[in-house]
């Protein structure tokens, strides 16, 4: 039962290297999201996939990109990374693809430095 | 729009005591409300919710929350902490309309001293 699968766990970065985050979930749910822990500020939602085919910018989405690749896998892009995108990230998922009323599960996240 | 706000980053509680975790929530719309924990170097997972029905909710690992929409609070109770109880504990609103993601507060670390 892997449940949401996050890799890699630990990552560190120059600034200006590129790097992608990977996520997969087993439990066939329609909704996926990518969410930053930074401390004191809770987590803070990136980008969510509501649907396979469908993304969505959430609060903090400027300087990331992300794609469905299909129902089970949601990637997340840095581009061009920055020391403001050390964080940690966390992939979930759920059932619902209508309103955002059910439980998340979550991955165990992938901490990444900038230097 | 949703926020949520958690008052306290920290709250120590001796063990076999009351613990109080406070959330207060704003919504436009009828919310749903969860409770998350975090237990270190991992992801979270689900304490309990708040959906409609009974405001009294009850939760894993004794916890409960009572929804008060005169307040607009969302308050995680446990009569008596346990060591194992420590960890950092989110609260969350959602909605079935708008944006289709929950909204997180900023977190509370309890601690429990022996």
């Amino acid at each position: 039962n892997a449940g949401v699968t996050q890799t890699p766990k630990f990552q560190v970065l120059k600034t200006g290297q590129s790097m992608t985050l990977q996520c997969a979930q087993d439990m066939n749910h329609n909704s996926m999201y990518w969410y930053r822990q930074d401390p004191g500020m809770g987590l803070r939602l990136i980008y969510y996939s509501a649907s396979e085919g469908t993304t969505d910018k959430g609060e903090v989405p400027n300087g990331y990109n992300v794609s469905r690749l299909n129902k089970r896998e949601f990637s997340l892009r840095l581009e061009s990374a920055a020391p403001s995108q050390t964080s940690v990230y966390f992939c979930a998922s759920s059932v619902s693809s209508g309103g955002n009323t059910g439980e998340l599960f979550f991955g165990e996240g992938s901490r990444l430095t900038v230097l | 729009a949703q926020s949520v706000t958690q008052l306290g980053s920290h709250v120590s509680v001796s063990e076999g005591a009351l613990v109080l975790l406070r959330c207060n929530y704003s919504s436009s719309v009828p919310p749903y409300l969860f409770w998350y924990v975090q237990y270190p170097n991992q992801g979270l997972q689900l304490l309990l919710k708040y959906t409609t029905g009974a405001t009294l909710v009850k939760g894993i690992n004794g916890f409960e929350a009572e929804f008060k929409k005169s307040e607009t609070s969302f308050h995680l109770t446990k009569p008596s902490a346990h060591m194992s109880d420590a960890a950092e504990y989110f609260c969350a609103v959602g909605s079935d309309t708008g944006r289709r993601a929950l909204t997180f507060g900023s977190g509370t670390r309890l601690q429990v001293q022996p």
